[in-house]
């Protein structure tokens, strides 16, 4: 069982290149999410998901977007990237949307945009 | 969804004795959750206490939940360098609608030496 599994681990980007950070979990977890963790900053929400086919937007959306198409992937997407997006980032899931169980966390993706 | 906010912010302690940490939240929830993130890695769900609970144990760790006050505790027992990490508080929504989306603050950075 493998849980949350990230890739890549660590990532460098060129301003304005664009890339996908890639997150798979194997419980059959209904909802995901995205965060980003930067110094003095705590985690902040981008994007979560709530089941296949329905996402929505978290309190740091800019910049970023989502999709979910099956139960297991849930994929973030840079369009264009800017130094500003130098963090790293955690995909979670969990058993239910409805906020009663506890997260799993991936083991999160440096990205540098340089 | 709301924010947990933690106190104290850092906290240092010698191996044996006991830490406390704290968490104080705005609105009505369902649940409190508590994470620990060690230096470089992913967030991990240590305890859930729900809204009807005052009181639960798992291990070294006892937490507390006083929704007249918002607020909430955690005590690691018997601390050992391997606590050394920050901790997070997270409140459940008490509504289903707001996805199940926790909002992390900014932790409680523990440092206990040996």
């Amino acid at each position: 069982n493998a849980g949350v599994t990230q890739t890549p681990k660590f990532q460098v980007l060129k301003t304005g290149q664009s890339m996908t950070l890639q997150c798979a979990q194997d419980m059959n977890h209904e909802y995901m999410s995205w965060y980003r963790q930067d110094p003095g900053m705590g985690l902040r929400l981008i994007h979560y998901s709530v089941g296949a086919g329905i996402t929505d937007q978290g309190e740091v959306p800019n910049g970023y977007n989502v999709s979910r198409s099956t139960t297991e992937d849930f994929p973030l997407r840079l369009l264009s990237a800017a130094p500003s997006q130098t963090s790293v980032y955690f995909c979670a899931s969990s058993y239910s949307s409805s906020g009663s169980y506890g997260y799993t966390f991936g083991s999160g993706t440096r990205l540098t945009v340089v | 969804s709301q924010q947990g906010e933690e106190d104290p912010q850092a906290l240092s302690i010698q191996e044996g004795e006991n830490a406390t940490m704290n968490c104080s939240y705005k609105t009505s929830i369902n649940n409190l959750q508590w994470y620990r993130q060690n230096s470089g890695r992913g967030l991990v769900h240590l305890i859930l206490i729900r809204s009807n609970e005052r009181e639960k144990h798992s291990g070294r760790l006892r937490v507390t939940l006083d929704t007249s006050k918002k607020s909430s505790s955690l005590l690691i027992t018997a601390s050992r360098a391997a606590d050394t990490a920050s901790y997070f508080c997270a409140p459940g929504a008490d509504n289903y609608n707001q996805g199940g989306k926790l909002i992390f603050g900014q932790g409680t950075e523990l440092s206990v030496k040996p």
